[in-house]
Parts: structure tokens; sequence; C-alpha cells
């Protein structure tokens, strides 16, 4: 079955970088386009970023523009997720999924937990 | 990007139908057949219930259903049971390959 696992999160202050990870199996990776979606404490969910199946793609919501960057490796079933610049509104539960018909999530990880506190 | 607009807080009682509903806007969710919905139970991991306005994903039972007039995309669910209470989300396509989310809705079952 999908399994996605994420990791990589933790605590770190502003102005700093962090680089998570999410590792899937269970499925042909290299033949889906892929997301990740936050979550920050008691809120809803936001879109972060979509990343096509072949890496050839990517689109990322305003709030990280400029300071995310989605790559995959498919060769390992791995993607990354580097932030830069952290604020304290990163601050959140960071979802991998995976995309269906580039417009939908349905598969989830478990999630990452990214703190940027001083 | 602004977030879809949900209500915080339905309530229900078991056996009875609840309708959630999901606020945007011409540019997306009036704009779009793409609207989904994702239950998420506390400390877990959303899954995607609703999908196109009106599909269900293979294991989603039929009382969830979706539908959509103009700007304001609906979830409803009958017969509710116990299992159903958790937070619903909506999320619709927003053009130039993005998404945004509705702010969540917490269910209830009374």
């Amino acid at each position: 079955q999908v399994q996605l696992v994420e990791s990589g999160g933790g605590v770190v202050q502003p102005g700093r970088s962090l680089r998570l990870s999410c590792a899937a199996s269970g499925f042909t990776f290299s033949s889906y386009g892929m997301h990740w979606v936050r979550q920050a404490p008691g809120k809803g969910l936001e879109w972060v970023a979509v990343i096509w199946d072949d890496g050839s793609t990517k689109y990322y919501a305003d709030s990280v523009k400029g300071r995310f960057t989605f790559s995959r490796d498919n060769s390992n079933n791995t993607l990354y997720l580097q932030m830069n610049s952290l604020r304290a509104e990163d601050t959140a539960v960071y979802y991998c999924a995976r995309d269906l018909s580039s417009k939908y999530f349905d598969s989830w990880g478990q999630g990452t937990l990214v703190t940027v506190s001083s | 990007q602004s977030a879809l607009t949900q209500p915080r807080s339905v309530s229900g009682s078991p056996g009875q139908s609840v309708t959630i509903s999901c606020t945007g806007t011409s540019s997306d969710v009036g704009g779009y057949i793409s609207v989904s919905w994702y239950q998420q139970h506390p400390g877990k991991a959303p899954k995607l219930m609703i999908y196109d306005v009106t599909k269900r994903p293979s294991g989603v039972p039929d009382r969830f259903s979706g539908s959509k007039s103009g700007n304001t995309a609906s979830l409803t669910i009958s017969g509710l049971q116990a299992e159903d209470e958790a937070d619903y989300h909506c999320c619709s396509y927003a053009g130039s390959y993005t998404l945004v989310f509705g702010g969540g809705t917490k269910l209830t079952v009374l």
C-alpha cells in the first residue's frame, strides 16, 4: 500500500534553514506528481507546493515563493523541501501528499512538525 | 490566494444529515469543477473524501456527497455516525497549478 514518511522537522530559529524529506513506497513514485501541505497548530490546511512526476516543473504558494525549494530524487523515491529564511508563521506540521489529477491529494504522510522560534 | 470560507463548526445527531459550506470566488470554486473535501480526525493525516466536486474515492461511504452552486461548494453527510466526528477541509483549484483550502470545519456528532 502507499506509504509516505516525512522526516527532518524540528525547532529552528527565525531566519535559519531546514530541509524536510519524504520517503515514498508502495507505488511507482516516478509516475506521480507530489505536494507539500502544511497545517499550523489549531489551524486549517495550507497548500505549499507541487512538483511534477519528472521534477521538471514546480509551483509554490505565494507565502513561500522564493524561500522554499521543492525537489525530488526518483532513483531513491524521496522528496525534499528546502526551507530557507524561516519565519514564525512557517510553524506547522508539514505533510507530503500524492497528487491526483494535478488538483487533489489521494494519499498523505503522517507529517513532521516544524517549529520556528527563538 | 485567499483561503476559502467555511463555518467553524457544525453539529448533528446520529442519523441526521449535515451540510458544510465552502465559499470562494469566481477565481477558484466558481471557476473550476475542481473542489475536493478532506476528513481529518484529531492527530491524524487528512483523508480524501470527495473530488471533482461530486466523486467519491473507492471506500468512501455513499453517505458523503458533494455539490456546487456558483462560488459555493457543499459537503453533505447523511445518516450521521459517531465516527464522522472530525474536521472537514475543502480545497479548490485556483488556476496556474495552485490550490487553496478553506479554514476547516469541526463536525460534532451530538
